[in-house]
């Protein structure tokens, strides 16, 4: 019974370069959650998605960054030509639904490092 | 001012001794307090979680307890093991619309050496 999969676990890209970020939610949870956690700092809210729906993209930046859950596949956390400010580490969690008394489970995450 | 402060930042404790890890929250209404161990290079795993009405939650040698009156959450751990060592995290979830969004801490560090 896999947990939440995100890959790559690490990954280093130089100044405008675009990172692209998966993420597997567990076997029957149709609902995705992206957050980022600068250094020393708590995690903060990204965007919610559902199966091709993005429901919440309210912590998300406007520009350069965009998120998708396809119908097939992983969910992609997607941020074009990055910069320093973007290195951080990027956590997915999913849910079988949003009630409140519904766990998040999160994965490992991954650890972006901008040149 | 961050809505969840968590103290002390960091704490060092031996192993086998008890520790208590403090929560304070100025997030209103809320739906739940959850207590969350992340180790290092990983994601959060949940300890206990919390409604506005329960005071008291254990989870083995975890155990967290919530006063809504004064807003401040705790989290006790006895006879502490060296895996008990990672940052601590609290959350809180507020109701209504958007409830799915989780307002975290910056978490506890805790480190425990034999």
């Amino acid at each position: 019974n896999a947990g939440v999969m995100q890959n790559p676990r690490h990954l280093v890209r130089r100044r405008g370069q675009e990172a692209r970020l998966r993420c597997s939610p567990m076997k029957g949870h149709s609902h995705v959650y992206w957050y980022r956690q600068l250094p020393e700092e708590g995690l903060k809210f990204m965007v919610y998605l559902q199966k091709e729906n993005i429901i919440d993209e309210s912590g998300m930046p406007k520009e350069r960054f965009s998120a998708e859950f396809p119908k097939e596949g992983p969910s992609i956390l997607r941020i074009q030509q990055v910069v320093r400010g973007d290195s951080a580490a990027y956590f997915c969690a999913s849910s079988p639904r949003d009630r409140l008394d519904n766990e998040q489970f999160f994965g490992p995450g991954t650890r972006l490092t901008v040149l | 001012k961050n809505q969840v402060e968590q103290s002390p930042q960091s704490l060092i404790i031996l192993e086998g001794k008890n520790c208590t890890l403090q929560c304070n929250y100025t997030v209103s209404p809320f739906s739940n307090l959850r207590w969350y161990k992340q180790d290092t290079g990983r994601g959060p795993v949940s300890l206990t979680i919390m409604t506005f009405s329960e005071n008291t939650k254990s989870n083995g040698r975890y155990t967290a307890t919530l006063d809504a009156d004064t807003k401040q959450s705790s989290l006790h751990i006895t006879a502490s093991q060296l895996s008990d060592s990672a940052s601590y995290i609290c959350v809180v979830n507020v109701p209504g619309a958007g409830s799915y969004q989780l307002t975290f801490g910056k978490g506890t560090k805790l480190s425990v050496i034999p």
